[in-house]
């Protein structure tokens, strides 16, 4: 069974601290998608990694890919309240399989 | 461009009854692909439909089904519910499918079992 370890499930910190989210996988993936899902909604994208070693910025998020395709990690600088919510990692196999991470619950503090 | 639209936002049944969630995509994307999500499991892939067939299942049993109309429009049908049934299920559009594709999704239909 293909697995996508998420983690930490469970992070609380203060506004202003920095933390970082990781996925990884003994399998190689063609692809891997970050989303953000806030409560009584559903998952909204925040980016697609693709090449090994990739690394990606959207504002305060670095997002990376690892080297082998098996991992990657989702690192945010100065948290904000508005950055709470559940973070799911999603990669696809090179079969087209499907895999998710378990989630991430993020609470920024004010 | 309006949104996915997922409909009932909630609802309750009782073991043993069917229900039958909507699911409306964004317009011109093909691909209708539904999810489980439970605290404990964390987001499950049902399956996928694409131009009224369905391409991509995921390990939920028969009593899971669903079907695409011609307008992509998707339905999901749960029969002989049971109380592990109680999730919220998400259905997500996209142009070309669920591997490599952003996925766009609905907010959810709360689907309690009592």
């Amino acid at each position: 069974t293909q697995l996508l370890e998420q983690s930490p499930q469970f992070l609380s910190i203060q506004e202003g601290e920095n933390l970082t989210v990781y996925c990884n996988s003994s399998s190689v993936f063609s692809s891997l998608q970050w989303y953000r899902q806030e409560p009584g909604e559903g998952p909204v994208l925040l980016v697609t990694v693709v090449t090994g070693g990739e690394v990606k910025k959207l504002k305060r998020l670095t997002f990376q890919f690892g080297d082998a395709r098996k991992d990657s990690s989702l690192h945010i600088t100065a948290a904000q309240p508005g950055d709470t919510g559940l973070y799911l990692c999603w990669g696809s196999s090179n079969t087209g399989k499907l895999i998710f991470g378990q989630g991430t619950t993020l609470q920024v503090k004010p | 461009k309006a949104g996915v639209t997922q409909t009932p936002r909630y609802l309750i049944k009782t073991r043993g009854q069917q229900v039958t969630l909507s699911c409306s995509p964004i317009s011109g994307h093909r691909s209708v692909s539904w999810y489980q999500q439970t605290p404990g499991q964390g987001l499950q892939f049902l399956f996928e439909y694409f131009s009224e067939t369905q391409r991509n299942k995921g390990n939920f049993p028969g009593r899971f089904s669903g079907r695409q109309f011609s307008n992509s429009r998707s339905e999901m049908n749960v029969s002989t519910l049971e109380l592990g049934d109680s999730a919220l299920y998400l259905c997500a559009s996209s142009q070309q499918g669920v591997s490599n594709q952003p996925q766009h999704f609905g907010d959810g239909t709360r689907l309690s079992i009592l």
